[in-house]
């Protein structure tokens, strides 16, 4: 299948706003996530949308979703060192969830 | 409190070996899922399973097998036939909608 697009990488200093963006595939996609990942370990799920939904705020994390682009976004208000991992977005098709590539969130002091 | 075991947390394999990584949920979930982890890669999903007594291939099933004998148990075996084994394995459980929860994650290295 087509492939869930993201950057790999991101650089802010802390304080900062982080956003990371997604492109995935299947406009008929119901549940869009956002997991966040730190160094050996599992994934942790951050939030997620519902594709009726054009943005989801939860405390600092901010989700925007444009249907007509596919893209899917993700801002971080105050970025600060512990948020330093990795952000993999996903879709769900069929029944199972699709995952990006990942991209390495680095945040320095 | 309800949660997703995987054990051992690293596991080393000879060649030739076959080896079993666990994985065990309490949350009640219907369906499990196992995907490996690369550098670089992301999570490619192996195998995964809606129901007891059965289960469908993933994307890159080939060389591993698995088994669902119990609602709460998922176990993944890698076998000889998979020619490069070494990688991060994440097992997870879920429910239409909610999203995944994932284990901690297995480390298999062979050596």
């Amino acid at each position: 299948g087509e492939d869930v697009e993201q950057s790999l990488f991101l650089s802010v200093r802390e304080g900062d706003s982080s956003v990371i963006n997604c492109t995935y595939t299947d406009s008929s996609s119901t549940y869009l996530y956002w997991y966040k990942q730190e160094p050996g370990a599992g994934l942790q799920l951050l939030t997620y949308i519902f594709s009726n939904m054009d943005m989801k705020q939860d405390q600092r994390l901010t989700v925007l979703l444009n249907k007509k682009d596919k893209h899917l976004s993700l801002r971080i208000a105050d970025t600060q060192t512990g948020d330093s991992a990795i952000y993999f977005c996903a879709e769900r098709r069929g029944t199972a969830l699709i995952f990006g590539k990942g991209t390495t969130l680095s945040v320095s002091s | 409190d309800g949660g997703i075991t995987q054990s051992p947390k690293y596991l080393f394999r000879k060649e030739g070996q076959n080896v079993t990584l666990s994985c065990e949920q309490n949350l009640n979930h219907d369906a499990m899922y196992w995907y490996r982890q690369d550098p670089g890669q992301g999570l490619r999903l192996i195998y995964y399973s809606q129901i007891v007594n059965d289960f469908q291939k993933g994307d890159i099933a080939e060389g591993y097998s698995v088994s669902r004998e119990k609602k709460e148990s998922f176990p993944l075996t890698v076998t000889s036939a998979q020619k490069n084994p070494t990688a991060f394995y994440l097992c997870a459980s879920g429910m239409r909608g909610t999203g995944y929860t994932f284990g901690s994650g297995t480390r298999l290295t062979v050596v």
